[in-house]
């Protein structure tokens, strides 16, 4: 296993457009993240799961934004109806339990135009 | 008042020097992560701590629980060291983390 993966690395999309980002989180891993990060800022939380259950959304994933893992492996983020707004990098990450280390994926890096 | 406060926030020296790359806190945590960023946005964990020091390669992190600070420190600095480093904190209620601002560290030849 070599980490979390992400695909596409990069994508862009035209305004309006439906985008779908997939994470293959760390195959014993039951915890998986997402999270956003606009230029120069840190990392934003967006939704968590353990297994497949979605347990937590921030208020910055607007009804716009879906996220599924639906055999608590692998992940995929949609954002339908996309807006210039939704350009930055989408970050994985997963990890085994709570307190341990989260392990992160290289990013979807999303361009709308 | 930020809850995690990284200092300094640009940072440039010389190969081979010694660097320290501070984070304080103001939130009871369950553990603290220094993470690795370079320019292609790549996010890669460094350590994580919930008590006093650990070691990899040229890397040491330290944190001081009574006093809500972690240093990470960087031995003899190489130039593929240039990145920016995130100190980020999980809460002691939930498993959000919560970021630092990020120092940006750029090694010359």
């Amino acid at each position: 296993d070599t980490g979390v993966s992400q695909n596409p690395r990069h994508k862009i999309t035209k305004r309006g457009q439906n985008v779908t980002f997939r994470c293959d989180p760390i195959s014993e891993h039951n915890r998986l993240y997402w999270y956003r990060q606009t230029l120069g800022q840190g990392p934003e939380f967006l939704t968590y799961f353990q297994n497949e259950a979605q347990l937590e959304k921030s208020r910055l994933l607007s009804d716009r934004f879906s996220a599924e893992r639906p055999k608590g492996s692998f992940s995929t983020l949609e954002i339908q109806r996309t807006e210039q707004g939704d350009s930055a990098m989408y970050l994985c990450a997963s990890s085994l339990k709570m307190n341990t280390e989260a392990f992160f994926g290289q990013g979807t890096r999303l361009t709308v135009v | 008042k930020n809850e995690v406060e990284q200092s300094p926030q640009n940072l440039t020296a010389q190969e081979g020097e010694f660097i320290t790359i501070n984070c304080s806190y103001s939130v009871g945590i369950s553990a603290l992560h220094w993470l690795q960023q370079h320019p292609g946005g790549g996010i890669v964990s460094l350590f994580m701590l919930s008590s006093g020091k650990k070691k990899h390669g040229r890397l040491i992190a330290t944190i001081n629980i009574q006093e809500k600070h972690s240093s990470l420190h960087i031995t003899a600095s190489h130039p593929r060291d240039s990145a920016v480093y995130i100190c980020a904190v999980r809460l002691d209620s939930n498993y959000q983390l919560i970021w630092g601002a990020g120092t940006k560290l750029i090694i010359k030849p």
